[in-house]
């Protein structure tokens, strides 16, 4: 079956600019997770969702960045008010397991670029 | 201090070397110890998982974790151009829970 999918590849927003990123996790998968790439250091941990629970939101750098996953299936992450520093790509993995981290399949993330 | 240490290279070595790469981290609470190998523009992709101290062989892949010294290594036998890539370390802890910590990477470059 497809693997995890992400949409837009790439993405440039003028600063100031909303933007949503979208993620199909594989099928039946239960675990969904966002995570931000800097250029040149490992993923970042921003959000957790549990089917359509959001479970963790810890990392969500600011009030700006909400994400939301209505039906437990397809997930977007929405950044408000876009600012340089958001520049990263951004990945979405998932996982059929419940909580435990380790089996997670990633997507090719959406390399976000604001000017 | 991050919790996790990488040194991110890059390592260059010959076709056929053995490779050690490695990570330290802080927490001992992590009882979850990942590789990842992500090729460029690609997502990461799982490669070895160890739960809490121990090795673990998987092929020309073995991963090790001393949680004495909060010191885990992959060892890649018999290198291959194919295995270019970056190279994650990842973590967890064993709360059932949701945060993965993920150390910089470490671009390895196999020279044919």
């Amino acid at each position: 079956g497809a693997g995890v999918s992400q949409s837009p590849r790439y993405k440039v927003a003028k600063r100031g600019q909303d933007v949503a990123l979208r993620c199909d996790p594989i099928s039946g998968h239960v675990s969904l997770f966002w995570y931000q790439q800097a250029l040149g250091q490992g993923p970042e941990f921003l959000t957790y969702f549990q089917n359509e629970a959001q479970l963790d939101k810890s990392g969500l750098p600011s009030d700006r960045f909400f994400a939301e996953r209505p039906e437990g299936s397809v997930s977007t992450l929405k950044i408000q008010r876009t600012q340089q520093e958001d520049s990263a790509v951004y990945l979405c993995a998932s996982s059929a397991r419940r909580g435990l981290a380790y089996e997670q399949f990633f997507g090719p993330g959406t390399r976000l670029t604001v000017l | 201090q991050k919790e996790v240490e990488q040194d991110p290279g890059p390592l260059s070595v010959p076709e056929g070397a053995i490779v050690s790469l490695n990570c330290t981290y802080s927490n001992s609470a992590f009882q979850y110890f990942m590789w990842y190998r992500q090729y460029s523009r690609k997502g990461p992709e799982l490669l070895m998982y160890t739960y809490s101290s121990g090795n673990k062989e998987d092929g020309r892949f073995t991963a090790q974790v001393d949680k004495s010294s909060k010191y885990i290594s992959l060892f890649i036998r018999d290198s291959q151009p194919s295995d270019s890539a970056t190279y994650l370390c990842a973590m967890s802890e064993y709360t059932g829970g949701f945060k993965t910590i993920f150390g910089a990477g470490t671009r390895l470059f196999v020279k044919a």
